[in-house]
């Protein structure tokens, strides 16, 4: 079916490390997709986001990327910090739509100092 | 530049009863979208309008309900609640142009007794 899955429920960094949140879609036709971090009492917060045109996407110590061959896009964060614990959603969308998107479950991304 | 503003933040109710939700978009952003957001089912597409007209609705039954104003300002009803309506509700908006993110608001919590 159509869905959007992560591949870790949880992720326990030490602060400074580099962080890798993983992704799966199942959607082929999906051409957009998007990370989001909530922290709670929080709504999302938009982090990055990357079309299907695109490979590689760098932000601020954030950095994107899709495999389209196997359908798995991932989240990079560099010299992570405690501010970055969070849950990790990341998101697809299709035909154009960046309103209409289907979330993961999300991951728990946890930093200790 | 204000976020996108959601009031209330929580709400009690009573099964049966009905409520209405708001939300003030990013200035400037036409297109507001609602989600839901429950543990158990993750973060849920409700409907989006843009322009005062609903242009896309997510599969929940038609208790749900929302409209736009011409102000780009939105509210989403729900009626004859039940105890499985318990969730976060989040409001996001978007300029609808092409390459632009949602932005999310903090949500209202709906509590149903």
């Amino acid at each position: 079916g159509e869905s959007v899955g992560l591949h870790l429920p949880t992720l326990s960094v030490q602060e400074g490390d580099n962080s890798i949140i993983n992704c799966a879609y199942s959607n082929s036709a999906s051409d957009y997709f998007i990370w989001y971090k909530q922290e709670s009492g929080k709504g999302p917060q938009f982090i990055i986001d990357i079309r299907s045109n695109m490979d590689k996407r760098q932000g601020q110590r954030v950095t994107v990327l899709l495999n389209k061959t196997v359908k798995h896009l991932s989240l990079q964060i560099a010299a992570t910090q405690p501010g970055d614990s969070a849950v990790y959603f990341c998101a697809e969308g299709r035909g154009g739509s960046n309103y209409k998107l289907t979330f993961g479950k999300g991951t728990l991304l946890t930093v200790n100092p | 530049k204000a976020g996108v503003t959601q009031t209330p933040r929580y709400l009690i109710k009573t099964r049966g009863q009905q409520v209405t939700l708001s939300c003030s978009p990013i200035s400037g952003h036409r297109s507001v979208s609602w989600y839901q957001q429950t543990p158990g089912q993750g973060l849920q597409f409700l409907f989006e309008y843009f322009s005062e007209t609903q242009r896309n609705k997510g599969n929940f039954p038609g208790r749900f309900s929302g409209r736009q104003f011409s102000n780009s300002r939105s509210e989403m009803n729900v009626s004859t609640l039940e105890l499985g309506d318990s969730a976060l509700y989040l409001c996001a908006s978007s300029p609808a142009t092409a390459n632009s993110p949602l932005h999310f608001g903090n949500g209202t919590r709906l509590t149903v007794t």
